[in-house]
């Protein structure tokens, strides 16, 4: 079957603007993660849905970072006022359920904020 | 606080030769889960191979093989038959058993060389 799809796969934005990057689980994934590769933190955790439970989102670094699922189905992440510190690749990843189940993740989405 | 730490920023192998990755974690739970991701330049994460702590047998996938020394906190990835599709970076990763955050080592850049 089809794995986790993301898109755009490269963004380049200016400072200031704001980007949205997509995530499209595998069917039938009921958990949805975002994580942040960066050359010097690499990677971290944003953010958690499980079905209709409130997402953690402990991991993201500032309240310029937002993120929803809509239908349970795909999430879209919001970076406000992008900032060159911003810059990195975004990657997804889906799971049957939370927990004990296996993380699989997307190509990601590498920004690129001048 | 878990922590992952993998000591080879930079590995090589000869193609068909076995090579061998370390991965050390610090922890003080006695249930998780321990992963070995493959990233190619195509940036997409891909699983390896997956350890559950309570297993006492090591987890195979066909030419690879962990190490997985519970006492010691050392979880190694050996790969045998080296291919030259098999070099990329490569992450260790850690999860409590019913926690979802992945916690990510900073990866081993593998070489193949024909």
């Amino acid at each position: 079957g089809a794995g986790v799809s993301q898109s755009p796969s490269n963004k380049v934005t200016e400072k200031g603007k704001d980007v949205e990057l997509r995530c499209d689980p595998i069917s039938g994934h009921t958990a949805l993660y975002w994580y942040r590769q960066s050359l010097g933190q690499g990677l971290e955790f944003l953010i958690y849905f499980q079905g209709n439970s409130a997402p953690d989102k402990s991991g993201l670094p500032s309240d310029r970072f937002s993120a929803e699922r809509t239908g349970g189905s795909v999430s879209t992440l919001t970076i406000q006022r992008t900032q060159q510190e911003d810059s990195a690749v975004y990657l997804c990843a889906s799971s049957l359920e939370g927990g004990r189940e296996t993380q699989y993740f997307g190509p990601g989405t590498r920004l690129l904020v001048l | 606080a878990q922590t992952v730490t993998q000591s080879q920023p930079e590995m090589s192998v000869q193609e068909a030769e076995t090579v061998t990755l370390s991965c050390t974690y610090d922890t003080s739970e006695s249930d998780y889960y321990l992963f070995w991701y493959k990233q190619p330049p195509s940036r997409q994460m891909i699983l390896v191979i997956r350890q559950e702590a309570y297993k006492q047998q090591n987890a195979t996938e066909n030419r690879f093989s962990v190490n997985f020394q519970k006492a010691a906190k050392s979880f190694s990835l050996k790969i045998s038959d080296s291919q030259l599709g098999d070099a990329a970076m490569y992450f260790c990763a850690y999860k409590v058993g019913s926690n979802y955050k992945l916690t990510f080592g900073k990866g081993t850049l593998l070489t193949v060389n024909p």
